[in-house]
């Protein structure tokens, strides 16, 4: 089946600073996903990327959609404490994979003040 | 508006025994799936629906039956406990299948088998 690989496990930063994590895939996707879990919680939505080559923000948070449609990035400027999570990447391929998402390992983050 | 709702939060299995866990969503959405979450592994697709009557097998169905009667519904069930699915399991739905819109999760069921 489709894999994602995301990197890094995890992240160990001060407040203030910007994080960047990414994810690869074996395989196309036509659509790349962004989540945030909170300890004891569903993963939230955070960025929706719908396209190749596509770049979209939302608050301090930017996320692209490579150009080859197997990899992602999502990054994180000026990082607070709350930002602490565990972030998740997933992507959905197209035919007969509709529905269905790919998730990666996850990036928890750490958020010294 | 109470978007996806899972019952229980927590569970405490003997080996062999069966439960269904329950989803509701009250968002019209003809999506709906269901993961399981263990360390270091992130979320897996156990089963889907696409709508009202129609299921599909995700990454790792087995031991796992669903079935969706209702729009609102999509109970999982456990035929024969084991170890192996002590574990988080999320409930999602989503409007488009991921597409324009991301899947809305429920706030999880630990299970534990014993």
């Amino acid at each position: 089946g489709q894999q994602l690989n995301q990197s890094p496990q995890s992240m160990f930063i001060q407040e203030g600073e910007d994080v960047s994590m990414n994810c690869t895939s074996s395989s196309i996707f036509n659509t790349w996903l962004w989540y945030k879990q909170d300890p004891g919680e569903g993963p939230v939505l955070l960025i929706a990327l719908y396209k190749a080559g596509e770049l979209t923000s939302n608050g301090r948070l930017t996320a692209q959609f490579g150009i080859t449609r197997k990899d992602s990035f999502l990054n994180i400027s000026a990082s607070i404490p709350s930002d602490v999570g565990i972030y998740f990447c997933a992507g959905q391929a197209g035919g007969t994979s509709y529905g269905k998402l790919t998730f990666g390992q996850g990036t928890i983050l750490t958020v010294h003040p | 508006n109470a978007g996806v709702t899972q019952t229980p939060k927590f569970q405490v299995l003997k080996t062999g025994q069966s439960m269904t866990l329950q989803c509701a969503q009250d968002m019209n959405h003809e999506y709906m799936s269901w993961y399981r979450q263990d360390p270091g592994m992130g979320l897996r697709l156990i089963h889907y629906s696409v709508g009202a009557g129609i299921t599909d097998q995700g990454e790792v169905p087995n031991g796992y039956n669903v079935s969706r009667s209702t729009t609102e519904d999509f109970p999982l069930r456990l035929l024969s406990a084991a170890p192996s699915q002590t574990s988080v399991y999320f409930c999602a739905s989503s409007v488009t299948g991921g597409f324009r819109g991301g899947y809305t999760f429920g706030s999880g069921t630990r299970l534990t088998v014993v």
